[in-house]
């Protein structure tokens, strides 16, 4: 079975400033998706950002770019220029590459933006 | 202009009395899934419909079930609700065509369940 850790319960950054968020993950699969998902306060979880294993580029979105080190199953989140925005739980989530799987979700990193 | 709807976003029931937390898209994804968000928890999958197949988690308890009379609507129903199963409840949509899934899940807002 599918595994994904994030260490971080908490993260703050100050308005403007860069942060990761980190996230490892465990499997025995060659064809899997990764994916950070935000959750703001009392509203729906979207996504910020995919990674497809077989690609080696780093996905890109924006101020959002992650760090993927496949070798060491980690997955980082990098967020640029922080904005009050961004303040949410952010979780890391794997699903395997075929079929209709769901995703396998890490506990979630709050993060807080400091004006 | 919400693709994912669940209703109610607050449930409160007690202990041992059936509910039903209701989702519907308007996607027109052939995927749905239910999750379930306990307290500084990670979301866990319950099961998924893939068109009219119900795929349930092995280790879904039995006093969870789920209907999907058609494409647009998935019901998630706890038959007799224990102190346990207050959580978030997170309904979800994707296509998936074929072997390769290279879509996204979209989620609702959630239904957040509470057992007196």
């Amino acid at each position: 079975a599918q595994t994904v850790t994030q260490s971080q319960p908490e993260m703050s950054v100050q308005e403007a400033e860069t942060v990761t968020l980190s996230c490892t993950y465990d499997t025995s699969e060659s064809d899997y998706y990764l994916f950070w998902y935000k959750q703001p306060p009392s509203r729906q979880m979207i996504l910020v950002i995919r990674q497809e294993a077989y690609k080696q580029q780093n996905a890109t979105e924006n101020r959002f770019s992650v760090n993927f080190q496949k070798a060491a199953k980690s997955f980082s989140l990098k967020i640029s220029d922080s904005q009050l925005g961004d303040a949410a739980m952010y979780f890391c989530a794997y699903r395997s590459g075929g079929g209709a799987d769901g995703l396998t979700f890490g506990k979630g990193t709050h993060l807080i933006i400091q004006p | 202009d919400a693709m994912v709807i669940q209703n109610p976003r607050y449930q409160v029931t007690q202990f041992g009395k059936p509910v039903t937390l209701s989702c519907s898209q308007t996607l027109n994804h052939n995927v749905m899934y239910w999750y379930q968000q306990k307290s500084s928890q990670a979301p866990k999958l319950l099961f998924h419909y893939y068109d009219k197949d119900f795929n349930n988690e092995a280790d879904t308890p039995d006093n969870f079930q789920s209907r999907r009379p058609n494409t647009s609507f998935c019901f998630l129903d706890i038959r007799s609700p224990g102190l346990g199963d207050a959580a978030m409840y997170l309904c979800a949509t994707s296509r998936v065509a074929g072997r390769t899934n290279k879509n996204i899940q979209y989620f609702g807002a959630g239904t957040r369940l509470s057992v007196l």
